[in-house]
């Protein structure tokens, strides 16, 4: 079945700027995940929604950014006046259900978020 | 959630089995060794996990100590498409379920 899909796979915005990334998760997945990773870095976790609901937001950044989930489907991050160091991957995983047995989270491609 | 340690990097001749250890000393009871991957330009693929006993499945092998302190994930026969970062993870099997990826071990398989 189809996997994790994520839009646009590239973006290349001017400083100050705002981005919307977009994330499909696998049908039927009822958690999601974004994380994003930086050249060189391991992953940075920055929120979790459970539904549509985000119990978890301590891992976004500044202010700056946001995230919501409609219909329990697709997610939206974006991140208003970016700057340099917004630049990064920022990949989305889904889950079926948080603490049954669903261990894995699939990942989508990510989208690469380039910053001027 | 427990930190872990890994070496950053390893090599292994391709078919030879590649053993990646990982220690996780502060590992409470109820929390998971979970191990995933990281092709160069993909995002993170999941391979196996494991709470006390050892565990295999299609992709490797996982040992997991007797005090669980450390695990080494095997990889039978390695082929030049596991080539890839390794992230050891441990993790409460709880709401959210966060994964907290370190540095991983860039294991390199050589021809």
């Amino acid at each position: 079945g189809a996997g994790v899909s994520q839009s646009p796979s590239n973006k290349v915005t001017e400083k100050g700027k705002d981005v919307e990334l977009r994330c499909d998760p696998i049908s039927g997945h009822t958690a999601l995940y974004w994380y994003r990773q930086s050249l060189g870095q391991g992953l940075e976790f920055l929120i979790y929604f459970q539904g549509n609901s985000a119990p978890d937001k301590s891992g976004l950044p500044s202010d700056r950014f946001s995230a919501e989930r409609t219909g329990g489907s697709v997610s939206t991050l974006t991140i208003q006046r970016t700057q340099q160091e917004d630049s990064a991957v920022y990949l989305c995983a889904s889950s079926l259900l948080p603490g049954r047995r669903s261990y894995e989270q699939y990942f989508g491609p990510g989208t690469r978020l380039t910053v001027t | 959630d427990a930190k872990t340690t890994q070496p950053p990097s390893m090599d292994c001749a391709e078919g030879r089995a590649a053993n990646l250890p990982c220690n996780h000393s502060t590992i409470s009871g109820n929390e998971y060794v979970y191990w995933y991957r990281q092709i160069h330009s993909q995002g993170p693929q999941y391979i196996i996990h494991g709470l006390k006993n050892n565990e295999t499945n299609e992709m490797a092998s996982l040992i997991i100590t007797e005090d669980r302190k450390s695990s080494t994930l095997i990889l039978p026969h390695a082929t030049l498409r596991d080539t890839a970062v390794y992230y050891c993870i441990v993790s409460l099997r709880n709401a959210g379920n966060m994964l907290t990826f370190g540095g991983g071990t860039r294991l390199m398989v050589k021809p």
